[in-house]
This record gives C-alpha cells, sequence and structure tokens, in this order.
C-alpha cells in the first residue's frame, strides 16, 4: 500500500530550463510534505518542505506545490543545473512515507 | 559535528547469520529512525524511536529488532539474516523542531550496503 508515489522514475531536462518533479498521495490526513535529494552513496538530504495550510513554498531555485483537493505536490526547479542530478524523494505525514523516487539527469 | 554516523559501511553474509548495524547522532536529537531502501520502493521505515527508552515499529519490521541506547546511539539488529534483507539501510535523527522551524526533517547517515548470500 503505497501511500505516495512519484509516477516518473526518471527526468532528463536541459541545464537552464526547468524541472517539474511530481508526487501525488492518496492519505488526506497527510498535513506536511517534504522534498529530500540524494546522491549516489550518500543519505538523502533536505531540500524543501510545505505544510498543509500553504499552497507553495519558494527556497531560491526550488518552489514546492501544493494542491489538496488533487492530492498532488510537485517541486519546480528553475533553472535546473547540472548539479541538481540526483534523486528526488518525496515524503509525507509525521511518520515519513516516502516515495519511490524520480532520477533527475541535467544535460549541459 | 559529526551528524549521523553509521558502521559498517558494507557487510556481506550468510543466509542465518546475524548482524548489528550501529548508528550515532551527535545533533542532540529525539527521533532516530531505521530505513531500508530497495530499487523501486523508496525508503521504507523498519523502526523508529521517540525518545530514549522508547521503540516503535515501522512499516516493515519483520526480521529486525532495535536498541535505543542512549540518545546518541540506536542500533538495528538482523537475528537470522535472509536474502531478502539485502539492501541499504539509512539511519536517521529528527529534533522536534529544526533550523528555520522545518518540522520533522531529517539527517540521515551514508548507509550501510548490506547483501545477504
Amino acid at each position: 500500500d503505497q501511500q505516495v508515489k512519484q509516477n516518473s522514475p526518471s527526468l532528463s531536462v536541459q541545464e537552464g530550463r526547468i524541472s517539474i518533479l511530481n508526487c501525488d498521495y492518496t492519505n488526506s490526513m497527510f498535513d506536511y510534505f517534504l522534498w529530500y535529494k540524494k546522491y549516489p552513496a550518500e543519505g538523502p538530504t533536505f531540500l524543501i518542505s510545505i505544510s498543509s495550510i500553504k499552497d507553495k513554498n519558494e527556497d531560491g531555485r526550488f518552489t514546492v506545490f501544493l494542491n489538496k483537493s488533487a492530492k498532488h505536490l510537485s517541486l519546480h526547479i528553475v533553472p535546473s543545473q547540472p548539479g541538481d542530478s540526483a534523486v528526488y524523494f518525496c515524503a509525507a505525514g509525521g511518520d515519513m512515507r516516502f516515495g519511490a523516487g524520480t532520477r533527475l539527469t541535467v544535460k549541459p | 559535528n559529526a551528524g549521523v554516523t553509521q558502521t559498517p559501511k558494507f557487510q556481506v553474509l550468510k543466509t542465518g547469520q546475524s548482524m548489528t548495524l550501529q548508528c550515532a547522532q551527535d545533533m542532540n536529537h529525539n527521533s532516530m529512525y531505521w530505513y531500508r531502501q530497495d530499487p523501486g520502493m523508496g525508503l521504507r521505515l523498519i523502526y523508529y524511536s521517540a525518545s530514549e527508552g522508547t521503540t516503535d515499529k515501522g512499516e516493515v519490521p519483520n526480521g529486525y529488532n532495535v536498541s535505543r541506547l542512549n540518545k546518541r546511539e540506536f542500533s538495528l539488529r538482523l537475528e537470522s539474516a535472509a536474502p531478502s534483507q539485502t539492501s541499504v539501510y539509512f539511519c536517521a535523527s529528527s529534533g522536534k523542531e529544526t533550523l528555520g522551524g522545518r518540522r520533522h526533517e531529517q539527517f540521515f547517515g551514508p548507509g550501510t550496503r548490506l547483501t545477504v548470500l
């Protein structure tokens, strides 16, 4: 029973363009959502979060959008840089249910 | 500050062998977690400890035991390893409120890659 789903296993974008990573969830009780970034052979690191009382949160090049009615959130990276190439996980809820991850490749 | 440290980094076991994965954090966090990461599955919570002296089961606890030795250390034990436990194991910790008021942000260790033959 995967309560958090990232349906795109991979995404490839050109440097300087926008990257959009998507995440869907099923549990309407989730009140907090986070995005983590993971490089190979390292643990995930926190990127950005959003509370369910908001629909948008920005931090530099990273913006997370939350659509509660659709149970959907997305991470926008603008502009994308080669150093952004990593696996991105969304996570939700107090006990942190994780999605399967999306591998982002940013081509120079 | 070392953050969250895990030992060992790599381990190969035979079916039926036992081992303990060690985790320590130096951030004075109350909560600690053990996850496993498998291809196509993301991270799944095995056990967590909300404070020293307490532990609770997560999504996939079968085949594992944990010990919250003190506030700093949280170990994961495989009593009789099985090939299905081949995975990458991550330990994480979190404080009640982290920098900038970010709730639930977890700090992860570098992981232990375990292979069970």
